[in-house]
């Protein structure tokens, strides 16, 4: 069965300083692979899609970047955070050959202090 | 654009019926998802509709109406394990690919 790992669960980082998070995928290939953030009170917004290693689309032009280095492996990074990027950060993937849902991980719970 | 509206919240007693609504104006529609999140959790599938009619799963049943840009997710037989956000999604081919865009989700809150 197909898993998906995030990690930390949890962080708490002063503005202005880096940021990364990762997101494994176990159990399928070649997945479609997302970062999501959650505000408070709000909807998931879509920041990053990958299809493939290398291979990413970015939806909203911000101080935020991702990487695909592995098929499995998606990271979200920052070099500079703001206090706007707090919220819930979660990865999900997709089956590119079941089915249209997307698969959520754990998620990461990012406080900017 | 794009905009989904649901409720914000609602409330039910244990063992009743409860109708969450979504409405949608979007363009490339290519379905509509539910979702479950409860607090501080990561959202779990509940739904997919692509086509118009009631899908049936279980307790959960969801209903959409193309025409209208109107969804609903039908709980019954409620349980105290069902208070939680309900996201209403719908898929949408947009900038080359197809997304999913998400609803500001709809708080259940169930009273014995």
């Amino acid at each position: 069965s197909q898993t998906i790992h995030q990690w930390p669960a949890t962080l708490v980082q002063p503005v202005g300083s880096p940021l990364s998070l990762e997101c494994t995928v176990e159990g399928t290939s070649n997945p479609n692979l997302y970062w999501y953030r959650q505000a408070a009170g709000r909807g998931l917004q879509l920041l990053f899609y990958s299809v493939g290693i290398g291979q990413i689309s970015s939806e909203v032009p911000q101080n935020l970047s991702a990487s695909r280095p592995q098929d499995r492996q998606f990271i979200l990074s920052s070099k500079k955070l703001l206090l706007s990027d707090s919220g819930f950060y979660l990865c999900a993937w997709r089956s590119t050959t079941l089915s249209y849902e997307q698969y959520f991980g754990p998620g990461t719970r990012l406080t900017v202090t | 654009g794009q905009n989904i509206d649901q409720p914000t919240e609602m409330t039910a007693t244990e063992g009743a019926i409860v109708q969450i609504n979504c409405t949608y104006q979007t363009s490339g529609f290519n379905g509509l998802f539910w979702y479950q999140q409860h607090a501080g959790e990561a959202p779990t599938f509940l739904s997919y509709n692509v086509l118009d009619g009631l899908e049936e799963k279980g307790r959960f049943s969801s209903f959409l109406s193309r025409s209208k840009g109107y969804s609903y997710l039908l709980l019954k037989e409620l349980q105290m394990k069902d208070s939680a956000s309900y996201l209403c999604a719908v898929r949408a081919f947009s900038g080359g690919y197809n997304k999913l865009i998400f609803g500001a989700g709809t708080r259940l809150a169930v009273h014995p």
